[in-house]
């Protein structure tokens, strides 16, 4: 069975600064989708980067690029030049490849403060 | 336009009361979910609707009944629920099953 693992339940960054957020997982599939998904207090969650595993060139989103290592199983979040509306929580998903793969697996969630 | 809404945003019901929850999309996507969130955890899914068929019902008791009336809406219709079922109530939908599903803000269920 696929896992999705983030280890880090806080993390703090001062406005304007660099942070990345880590996340792993296991899978014995080759072909498959990750996701990183924001939901900030309002609740809504909100789609904020995919990546296909096939594609070797990470996923950026204006501020928002990943950093895919595939043989490491590793999905990190980098988010630039941090703002105050990024406070969130961050959720790291993974979904296998295939037409009947529906089912999202996610990590636990990072819990990402802002400072001013 | 990715814009999934939910009604209400915020909802209270007694433990004998019946309610519905709606969701709605114009996107023109054909898959459909609902989502249970507790407080500082992920979510978890419930139902999969794949071209207005019910495609997954993730063990879910009999008090959630889910249904969609077309293409555009869904809703969770609740029955005789327990304190326990307070959550966040997610709607999400997604062109296909394999393709990234776009989550509406949610309503705020409280049982008492």
């Amino acid at each position: 069975a696929q896992t999705v693992t983030q280890s880090q339940p806080e993390m703090s960054v001062q406005e304007a600064e660099t942070v990345t957020l880590s996340c792993t997982y296991d899978t014995s599939e080759s072909d498959y989708y990750l996701f990183w998904y924001k939901q900030p207090p309002s609740r809504q969650m909100i789609l904020v980067i995919r990546q296909e595993a096939y594609k070797q060139q990470n996923a950026t989103e204006n501020r928002f690029s990943v950093n895919f290592q595939k043989a490491a199983k590793s999905f990190s979040l980098k988010i630039s030049d941090s703002q105050l509306g990024d406070a969130a929580m961050y959720f790291c998903a993974y979904r296998s490849g295939g037409d009947s793969n529906y089912q999202l697996i996610w990590g636990a969630g990072t819990k990402l403060i802002i400072k001013p | 336009d990715t814009e999934v809404t939910q009604t209400p945003k915020h909802l209270v019901m007694g433990m004998t009361n019946k309610k519905s929850l709606k969701c709605e999309q114009h996107m023109g996507h054909r898959a459909m979910y609902w989502y249970k969130q507790k407080a500082k955890k992920p979510p978890e899914l419930m139902f999969v609707y794949s071209y207005e068929k019910l495609s997954i019902n993730e063990s879910v008791p009999s008090r959630f009944s889910p249904e969609c009336p077309n293409s555009s809406l869904l809703n969770l219709h609740l029955h005789a629920l327990q304190p326990e079922d307070s959550a966040l109530y997610l709607c999400a939908s997604s062109r296909g099953t394999v393709y990234e599903q776009y989550f509406g803000p949610g309503t705020r269920l409280t049982v008492t």
